[in-house]
């Protein structure tokens, strides 16, 4: 069974805007990940944030935790064409289960 | 590293054919796992090893579906007989306490 829901569920934006996604999920968590999946490829890290983390960079991924809502958000700046993709959220680690939201399809206009 | 690697990448069948996935997981990963993605359901995990090691196969399907791995290096997925709905993309994924799961490209099966 998914975690949570993404939203939005699709996102289109011009290249070089920001792009906001969001996440909640539905249990305690100790780790929270966002993976990028590439049409036809398979999923991709991007970035974990712990349970004790409120934010975390990345170059231009910025992830942000809110565990009294179950929720995160991955900001993407200055974005590029490359980075047409769907974006997950999952919780777990290396060593366990990981359960997926439902991801946000992000096109990027060039 | 080569990463993870999956055969085939593309399976066209028809209804009734046995069909076997392949994985060889990243060297030195003690866990592998095995998801599938769907439209309807997403991803979801089917089962998972460590130290070849069956220890959550709480998600697969049916008994049509099993898994093995008989060594380190190799895990097969296998499917008898195989079902229109089996259709999906199956992913394999391998992993370690101190590393976040790195991703196979995946099997896109089509049960005819």
């Amino acid at each position: 069974s998914q975690q949570g829901e993404e939203d939005p569920q699709a996102l289109s934006i011009q290249e070089g805007e920001n792009a906001t996604m969001n996440c909640s999920y539905k249990t305690s968590i100790n780790n929270l990940q966002w993976y990028r999946q590439n049409s036809g490829r398979g999923l991709v890290h991007l970035i974990l944030i712990r349970s004790n983390e409120r934010e975390k960079h990345s170059g231009r991924l910025r992830v942000t935790l809110d565990t009294s809502k179950k929720s995160s958000s991955l900001l993407i700046t200055a974005s590029r064409a490359a980075d047409t993709a769907s974006y997950f959220c999952a919780t777990g680690f290396g060593n366990e289960k990981l359960t997926f939201g439902t991801g946000t399809r992000l096109t990027i206009i060039p | 590293d080569a990463g993870v690697i999956q055969s085939p990448r593309h399976e066209v069948t028809e209804m009734g054919q046995e069909v076997t996935l392949r994985c060889k997981p990243i060297s030195g990963h003690d866990y592998l796992f095995w998801y599938r993605q769907t439209m309807m359901r997403g991803l979801e995990l089917l089962i998972y090893f460590n130290n070849n090691v069956p220890i959550d196969d709480s998600g697969m399907p049916e008994d049509r579906f099993s898994a093995k791995m008989p060594n380190a290096s190799f895990s097969t997925l296998k499917i008898q007989p195989s079902e229109p709905r089996d259709s999906a993309v199956y992913f394999c994924a391998s992993g370690d306490p101190n590393q976040p799961q790195h991703f196979g490209d995946g099997t896109r099966l089509s049960i005819l």
